[in-house]
C-alpha cells in the first residue's frame, strides 16, 4: 500500500475562493481524521469519520469547513470562503479497526491563503 | 477530557548526547500511550508505544515506560544522531472499545547538531 495519499501537497489561493483537499486512506482502514497544524495551536483534530460516517466534528472551526467521506477510499476538507487565518497544513490520517491508535498519517496539503 | 503535557522545546543536543523528553497525562482509567515523530516536511509516524501500566515501548533506540503511578511516558535515548532532529509528540488513547481518537501533545522540537 502507498499509504495515505492527501493532495495537493501545497495550494496558495485567494482569500474567497473555495479550497478543496483530498485524502485516500490507507485501504482496509475505518478510521480517518481530518487534522490541522499550525504554530500557534499545534495540531487540532478537525472531524473523523468511522465507516465513512462523521463522528466528531467539534473540532471543525466553523460552518466556512465541511468534510465528506462519499466512500471508503476517498474524503474531502473543504474551505468556503477561505480566509488568510486558515493558511496551515492540513493532514489526513487512517487507523485499523484492529489497532487503535496506530495512525498512519499523509504528508499534508500546506495552505496558504493571501 | 484527556490532557496531556510534554516538555516545552525546542531541545538542542550534541550529537550522542541522552535525550529525555517529559510527558505527563490526565485521563480517566488507563490509556494506551503512543509516542510520534514528525520529520521535516513529513506527516507524524508512530515511534513506539505502550498499553497498560509497566510497559516499555521501544524503537530505533528509543524507549519510554508507562508509569501509573507518576502518570507519565518519558521519551529517552542514549546517544541522539542528526537525522534524529524532529518534532515528537506524546499521545495518549483513552481506554475502552471504540476509542480511536487520540489527544496530542504541543509537541517539542528535537535538534542534534554535530
Amino acid at each position: 500500500d502507498a499509504g495515505v495519499i492527501q493532495s495537493p501537497r501545497h495550494e496558495v489561493t485567494e482569500m474567497g475562493q473555495e479550497v478543496t483537499l483530498r485524502c485516500k486512506p490507507i485501504s482496509g482502514h475505518d478510521y480517518l481524521f481530518w487534522y490541522r497544524q499550525t504554530m500557534m495551536r499545534g495540531l487540532e483534530l478537525l472531524i473523523y469519520f468511522n465507516n465513512n460516517v462523521p463522528i466528531d466534528d467539534s473540532g471543525m472551526p466553523e460552518d466556512r469547513f465541511s468534510a465528506k467521506m462519499p466512500n471508503a477510499s476517498f474524503s474531502t476538507l473543504k474551505i468556503q470562503p477561505s480566509e488568510p487565518r486558515d493558511s496551515a497544513v492540513y493532514f489526513c490520517a487512517s487507523q485499523g479497526t484492529n489497532f487503535p491508535g496506530v495512525a498512519f498519517f499523509g504528508q499534508g496539503t500546506r495552505l496558504t491563503v493571501v | 477530557g484527556d490532557s496531556v503535557t510534554q516538555m516545552e522545546g525546542p531541545v538542542t543536543l550534541s550529537e550522542e548526547a541522552f535525550l529525555t523528553i517529559n510527558c505527563t497525562y490526565t485521563a480517566t482509567g488507563y490509556p494506551s500511550l503512543f509516542w510520534y515523530v514528525q520529520y521535516p516536511g513529513e506527516g507524524l509516524q508512530l515511534l513506539l508505544k505502550a498499553t497498560k501500566a509497566d510497559d516499555k515501548g521501544s524503537n530505533k533506540g528509543f524507549e519510554a515506560t508507562y508509569r501509573k503511578e507518576t502518570t507519565s511516558f518519558h521519551l529517552e535515548k542514549g546517544s541522539v544522531q542528526v537525522s534524529d532532529s524532529a518534532v515528537y509528540f506524546c499521545a495518549p488513547l483513552p481506554p475502552g472499545a471504540g476509542s480511536y481518537q487520540l489527544t496530542f501533545g504541543k509537541g517539542t522540537k528535537l535538534s542534534v547538531i554535530p
